[in-house]
């Protein structure tokens, strides 16, 4: 069954620094990674997604890579932001799979 | 964009009741899902579906059931709410498993 875990669970850093969030999963045969975040309250925007034949994708200041043999993605967000506050979930896509598992979560806290 | 709409934000019912949470979406996606969000826990799937009247079981199923009577609709029916079951429910839709699409959410408060 595959499992995903992501590390820290909670960050806080001061405004304008970079900063890589980590996502383990434990079965490598994956479809694809999708990055998402979620505010306090509310439901999940999606930021990134990454299909199992790509290395890396990026969105304006986000960059999210993908090593599918050691199990591993890296979300790094540029220049840091008070406004990119929020809980940053990966999930990844089962093999021909209809439905992703999430990994908990980690809470993102950028201080002005 | 896609849209995904859940019916309620907040909703408070009482222990025994029958509840349903209903989730609409714009975009003609295949598959929709329900998932329940509780701290600590992260997201758990409850049911998915992958085409009308077709409906899977995720990981915690009990106590719930599902109907997908039109495409665009995928309801969420608590039999007989119970107190175990407050918590913050998803509704997702997507294309294959091509992005997916999360609904604002509703929280349910069962007394």
């Amino acid at each position: 069954k595959q499992e995903v875990t992501q590390i820290p669970a909670a960050l806080s850093v001061p405004e304008g620094e970079n900063l890589v969030l980590n996502c383990s999963f434990t079965d490598s045969a994956i479809y694809n990674l999708q990055w998402f975040r979620q505010d306090p309250g509310k439901g999940l925007t999606s930021l990134l997604l990454i299909q199992s034949s790509q290395r890396e994708q990026t969105s304006g200041r986000l960059n999210a890579s993908l090593d599918k043999s050691s199990g591993r993605s890296t979300l790094y967000i540029a220049a840091s932001q008070p406004g990119d506050s929020a809980t940053y979930l990966c999930a990844v896509g089962n093999n021909y799979g209809q439905n992703f598992v999430f990994g908990p979560g980690t809470r993102l806290s950028v201080l002005p | 964009d896609v849209k995904v709409t859940q019916s309620s934000r907040y909703l408070v019912k009482r222990t025994g009741e029958k509840v349903f949470l209903e989730c609409v979406q714009d975009m003609d996606h295949e598959n929709m899902f329900w998932y329940r969000q509780d701290p600590g826990l992260g997201l758990r799937l409850i049911y998915f579906s992958y085409d009308v009247k077709m409906k899977e079981k995720g990981d915690i199923p009990e106590g719930y059931s599902v109907s997908r009577e039109k495409k665009e609709r995928f309801s969420l029916i608590l039999e007989s709410a119970s107190t175990n079951q407050t918590s913050m429910y998803l509704c997702a839709s997507s294309l294959l498993t091509l992005h997916y699409t999360f609904g604002s959410g509703t929280r349910l408060t069962v007394v």
